[in-house]
């Protein structure tokens, strides 16, 4: 049973670029949430997407958005890149079943901004 | 808002002994609490979770205490090992679905 994937391992882009980053949730989950995770810090929460939908936001910025497919994979998508986007990116995921429910996570993106 | 915080950044534990990680939470509508493990270059690792209709809940090796009168989290590493060395979040969330990590705190193990 594959648990959460992630794509790519690592990335470096310069300001102003774009990025699209990919998860792919543990089987039988239906729900991904998108974290980014500072050098030294928590992660902190992005958005949530179910049902191909972005059921909840942090407080990020509208540079930052996803997409939830048919199959509950999910890509998050960051534009005009600032030096501060650079971090680790982690999805993970669960199933919605009406309750907290435990979330898994991949290993994450490391994403190098200069 | 919430918010979640870990007492000490780094905790050395002698190989063998038992550990015992702190953390205080601020969201009195939390009910869900979960440990992850992170090691270096990887992604955290779920240990043991804990709801608030409890107070102690036991794993392998692990043990999660909950006392939500004074907003405290406890996680017990029962003879610690090398391989236990690693940074140690909580995590709380509170009907969302959305976790909110604390800062984390560093355990080394000795040998």
């Amino acid at each position: 049973d594959a648990g959460v994937t992630q794509s790519p391992t690592h990335l470096i882009k310069t300001r102003g670029q774009q990025v699209t980053l990919r998860c792919s949730p543990k089987s039988g989950h239906d729900t991904v949430s998108w974290y980014q995770q500072a050098l030294g810090q928590g992660p902190q929460f992005i958005f949530q997407y179910y049902e191909e939908e972005e059921r909840q936001r942090g407080n990020f910025p509208d540079r930052f958005s996803g997409h939830q497919f048919p199959n509950y994979s999910s890509e998050l998508n960051v534009n005009a890149l600032l030096l501060g986007d650079s971090a680790l990116y982690l999805c993970a995921s669960s199933r919605d079943r009406g309750q907290q429910d435990t979330q898994y996570f991949g290993p994450g993106t490391r994403l190098t901004v200069l | 808002g919430e918010s979640v915080g870990l007492h000490l950044p780094t905790l050395s534990v002698q190989e063998g002994d038992n550990s015992i990680i702190n953390c205080a939470y601020s969201n009195s509508a939390s009910d869900y609490f979960i440990w992850y493990k992170q090691e270096s270059g990887k992604g955290p690792q779920f240990i043991i979770d804990i709801r608030s209709n409890m107070d102690k809940r036991q794993g392998q090796r692990v043990t999660v205490l909950l006392n939500k009168t004074v907003k405290h989290l406890s996680l017990q590493i029962a003879a610690t090992q090398p391989g236990d060395s690693a940074v140690y979040f909580c995590a709380e969330t509170g009907g969302n679905n959305r976790l909110a990590f604390g800062k984390g705190i560093q355990v080394v193990v000795i040998p």
